[in-house]
């Protein structure tokens, strides 16, 4: 238990479909992220959030948008996948930066396992 | 950008050798480098991190050295045992980055033989 919980565990879904992954974290962060992690691929960032204000996307697809509603929960929702956009997507938290205190390590949830039929 | 490159893919031991994990990273602004390690199925876990102000770090059978001059860090697990088997991440954090992201790398898959 890490204090990051993400639901749904497993989620399949039509390409014309409208779905959302959820996550909550129970650390007291003030960071949260989106990570896809494909079959032999690296973890990739999807999305940050500092202080409930997204910092960065890298360049996601818009079919994938986030919300960040408050510092303790994060929603990543889907609309019209591919199939390639099956993954696993993992959610994260942190004590984020700021510009005068270096921040800590991230914690992962156990992840969404997607798959787009 | 930043870029962090991981080596080797896949690394296969026996029980009781040691295994070393090496990762390159391009950002020289970067100054927080964890380990996560992530077995079949299951998010991936810290197991150790090094801050750029100290050169080596040990925790029992894991160590991690660091060499900024040449912006390279690595992972060494020592008598290694089945329960190693995992995928195991390096990553990397600029001090100018803002919102805290962990920029990873590829990835090794290490399979500890008994």
């Amino acid at each position: 238990e890490t204090g990051v919980t993400q639901t749904p565990r497993h989620l399949v879904m039509g390409m014309t479909n409208k779905k959302s992954l959820k996550c909550e974290q129970h650390l007291g962060h003030n960071a949260m992220y989106w990570y896809k992690q494909s079959a032999k691929k690296p973890l990739e960032l999807m999305f940050v959030y500092s202080l409930e204000e997204r910092v960065e996307n890298n360049s996601v697809p818009s079919r994938f948008s986030p919300e960040c509603p408050n510092s303790s929960h994060l929603f990543l929702h889907l609309h019209t996948l591919q199939p390639e956009d099956s993954a696993l997507y993992l959610c994260a938290s942190s004590q984020g930066r700021t510009r005068i205190r270096s921040g800590n390590t991230i914690y992962f949830g156990e992840g969404s396992w997607l798959t787009v039929v | 950008g930043e870029n962090v490159e991981q080596h080797p893919s896949t690394l296969s031991v026996q029980e009781g050798d040691s295994a070393v994990i090496k990762c390159t990273y391009s950002d020289s602004a970067s100054n927080y480098f964890p380990w996560y390690k992530q077995e079949l199925g299951k998010r991936p876990q810290l197991i150790i991190d090094i801050r750029s102000n100290v050169g080596e770090k040990k925790d029992q059978r894991i160590a991690v050295t660091l060499n900024k001059t040449a912006k390279h860090f690595s992972l060494h697990i020592t008598e290694t045992q089945p329960e190693d088997s995992a995928v195991y991440f390096c990553a990397a954090r600029s001090v100018y980055n803002q919102g805290g992201k962990l920029i990873f790398g590829q990835g090794t898959e290490l399979s500890v033989k008994p």
